[in-house]
């Protein structure tokens, strides 16, 4: 079975400190892979999503960014934090859609992030 | 372009109530539909799904129904327990392109 793996799950940062955060999928290949945040009390914001290896789509200009550098492997960074970047970041991955057309996405159990 | 609609929370019934919380979407050709559950600092899990009209998708006691005429995926449950206490996202994703598309979510708190 499949099974999506993001880490870590808290994480408390400096204003300016560099941010990484990963994903990892397990029990399928060439996933569709998504980053969202999640601000308190509010919906789902997609910052991120990819059909390939280096191949990414950025859904909102920010000073976050995001790598794909195995199958996967999904990668959420900054460079230097703001406060804003404060909130809920979810991981998931879908079935390609050339695999499957109605596929519904998989969530990881996200990563608190607080910039202080 | 496609969108999600969905009910302002938050809402509070007591339990064994009924519930429905309204979801409305816009999107161009056949999307498919979901509702997915978020409990307390977790991720989200798949609650149901239907994927062409007039399927009805249920689990859990939860049902909801993919009207294409009204354009619409209401979340329907019959007596709601304090362990449904959570927050529900109504979601489409279309079949053309690899996104999906997330209402606000809805805060559902049952009390005893």
């Amino acid at each position: 079975s499949q099974t999506i793996h993001q880490w870590p799950a808290t994480l408390v940062q400096p204003v300016g400190s560099p941010l990484s955060l990963e994903c990892t999928v397990e029990g399928t290949s060439n996933p569709n892979l998504y980053w969202y945040r999640q601000a308190a009390g509010r919906g789902l914001q997609l910052l991120f999503y990819s059909v390939g290896i280096g191949q990414i789509s950025s859904e909102v200009p920010q000073n976050l960014s995001a790598s794909r550098p195995q199958d996967r492997q999904f990668i959420l960074s900054s460079k230097k934090l703001l406060l804003s970047d404060s909130g809920f970041y979810l991981c998931a991955w879908s079935v390609a859609r050339r695999i499957r057309v109605h596929t519904e996405a998989f969530f990881g159990q996200g990563t608190r992030l607080t910039v202080v | 372009g496609n969108s999600v609609t969905q009910m302002e929370g938050p809402v509070t019934l007591s339990e064994e109530a009924f519930l429905t919380i309204n979801c409305t979407y816009t999107a161009t050709g056949y999307p498919s539909l979901f509702w997915y559950v978020q409990y307390p600092g977790e991720g989200l899990q798949l609650l149901l799904k239907a994927t062409k009209a007039d399927d009805k998708g249920s689990n859990k006691g939860f049902e909801a129904t993919y009207r294409k005429e009204t354009t619409s995926f209401h979340l329907e449950k019959g007596s709601v327990q304090v362990s449904d206490s959570a927050v529900y996202f109504c979601a489409l994703s279309d079949i053309i392109g690899n996104q999906f598309y997330f209402g606000t979510g809805t805060s559902l708190t049952v009390i005893p």
